[in-house]
């Protein structure tokens, strides 16, 4: 079974609104954690903000924030104020406690086009 | 502080050549894993180091292969090389339990 779900393979947004990027998951351990990293076409990828399973609170980073709904086990990036500089590829990505810490599940990704 | 360096960044090899791609940490970092990228395969998993020790493995044929060095430096090998081994070969590093990976910027690899 996939363990992350990304269903949006590419989304448009116009410059400065806000875009919303779907990441749902499944596991079995109760201790995990939530990534979203972006990468753009050089090919690094960026770490943008990290949701603990037993966080109380969506993770903010800047313009960047996870909206966390354990129940339904999903994990959505959401950017507000969109730039150009934003276009890029997503991955939404899933370390449980039992596999140990490097090793992410990783999402097929969302390519985000941002235009002026 | 300087980031995650792979050398080199492109690489092209002939099917049933071997080759060997390196990868330092950030400086202070003693975890180092391996991520392969495809188009068809997407992001997976190859192995993880630290202190020179295998600490975990992905589902790849015993032709991917790693080590770690006392410094944290790490190099994987592939040997015999297959046209699907062409991918984008990701290193990541971090404090061992942060779980925050930090990523290089990758090495291509074409084989012919």
């Amino acid at each position: 079974a996939q363990k992350i779900t990304q269903t949006q393979p590419g989304m448009f947004v116009q410059e400065k609104e806000a875009v919303t990027l779907d990441c749902t998951y499944d596991t079995s351990d109760p201790s995990y954690g939530l990534f979203w990293y972006k990468q753009p076409s050089s090919g690094e990828m960026i770490f943008l903000i990290y949701q603990g399973s037993y966080d109380q609170q969506n993770a903010t980073e800047g313009r960047y924030s996870l909206n966390f709904q354990k129940a339904r086990k999903s994990a959505n990036l959401v950017i507000s104020a969109s730039q150009l500089g934003d276009s890029a590829m997503y991955f939404c990505a899933m370390r449980e406690a039992i596999t140990g810490f490097q090793k992410l599940v990783f999402g097929t990704g969302t390519r985000l086009l941002v235009s002026p | 502080k300087a980031g995650v360096t792979q050398t080199p960044r492109y690489l092209i090899k002939t099917r049933g050549q071997q080759v060997t791609l390196s990868c330092s940490p950030i400086s202070g970092h003693r975890s180092v894993s391996w991520y392969q990228q495809t188009p068809g395969q997407g992001l997976q998993f190859l192995f993880e180091y630290f202190s020179e020790t295998q600490r975990n493995k992905g589902n790849f044929p015993g032709r991917f292969s790693g080590r770690q060095f006392s410094n944290s430096r790490s190099e994987m090998n592939v040997s015999t090389l297959e046209l699907g081994d062409s991918a984008l070969y990701l290193c990541a590093s971090s404090l061992e339990h942060s779980g925050l990976l930090h990523f290089g910027n990758g090495t291509r690899l074409t084989v012919t």
